[in-house]
């Protein structure tokens, strides 16, 4: 498999316009993560999905924020409009759960940076 | 509620040298899942091992292992025999059985000297 696969890998925008991240889920795996990543806050669970439900979207900082699974090998996290304190990276992860072994762990995605001017 | 503490934002360790990662959780569940993460300069982020509350072996893997401590609630990883490949932030993190979420303490970054 090749793992979680996430576009684009940076991304540099201004202030205001729309930005699309995407990410594919490793096959088979039926519940995918979408993590913020920033020194100040450290890694923020934003939203996840089982079987492309979403389940808990807490952490989603604000309305600006949105994210789809519209099938079980994509998702999206969109953020419009966006703000120069969205600048961050955001990585994608997916697993099987629920039981709790070594084989159901989170797997990453490589990340997309976002830089937001 | 689940939370993880890593206490040291920065360690250095000689190259060769053994070196432990401090990791305290706090859950009320019996069920729960302790995992190692390694986040190089690159920026992905690495499974290392994995803990289960009720296994009764510490985890090994490779170099890593895990000193599990279960009354203490710590969960500190160690790495044999330092590489200067080791050299990257290192989270600690857990998952309690009834719920499906991570939760990540703030890392640990390491340095491995010469």
């Amino acid at each position: 498999d090749a793992g979680v696969i996430q576009s684009p890998r940076h991304e540099v925008t201004e202030m205001g316009q729309e930005v699309t991240l995407r990410c594919k889920p490793i096959s088979g795996h039926d519940y995918l993560f979408w993590y913020r990543q920033t020194m100040m806050r450290g890694l923020e669970l934003l939203i996840y999905f089982n079987n492309n439900v979403p389940i808990d979207d807490s952490g989603m900082p604000e309305d600006r924020f949105s994210a789809k699974m519209p099938n079980a090998s994509f998702s999206t996290l969109k953020i419009q409009p966006s703000e120069p304190r969205d600048s961050a990276v955001y990585f994608c992860a997916s697993s099987l759960l629920p039981m709790l072994s070594g084989a159901n762990v989170l797997t990453f995605g490589a990340g997309s940076r976002l830089t937001v001017l | 509620a689940q939370k993880i503490t890593q206490t040291q934002p920065g360690m250095f360790v000689q190259e060769k040298e053994a070196v432990t990662l401090d990791c305290t959780y706090d859950t009320s569940d019996q069920s729960y899942g302790l995992f190692w993460y390694k986040q190089p300069s690159s920026g992905e982020m690495i499974f290392l091992i994995y803990q289960g509350s009720y296994d009764e072996q510490n985890a090994t893997e490779g170099r890593y292992s895990l000193n599990f401590q279960k009354a203490r609630k710590s969960a500190n990883l160690v790495i044999s025999a330092s590489q200067l490949g080791d050299s990257a932030m290192y989270f600690c993190a857990m998952r309690a059985y009834n719920f499906n979420k991570f939760y990540f303490g703030s890392g640990t970054k390491l340095n491995v000297k010469p």
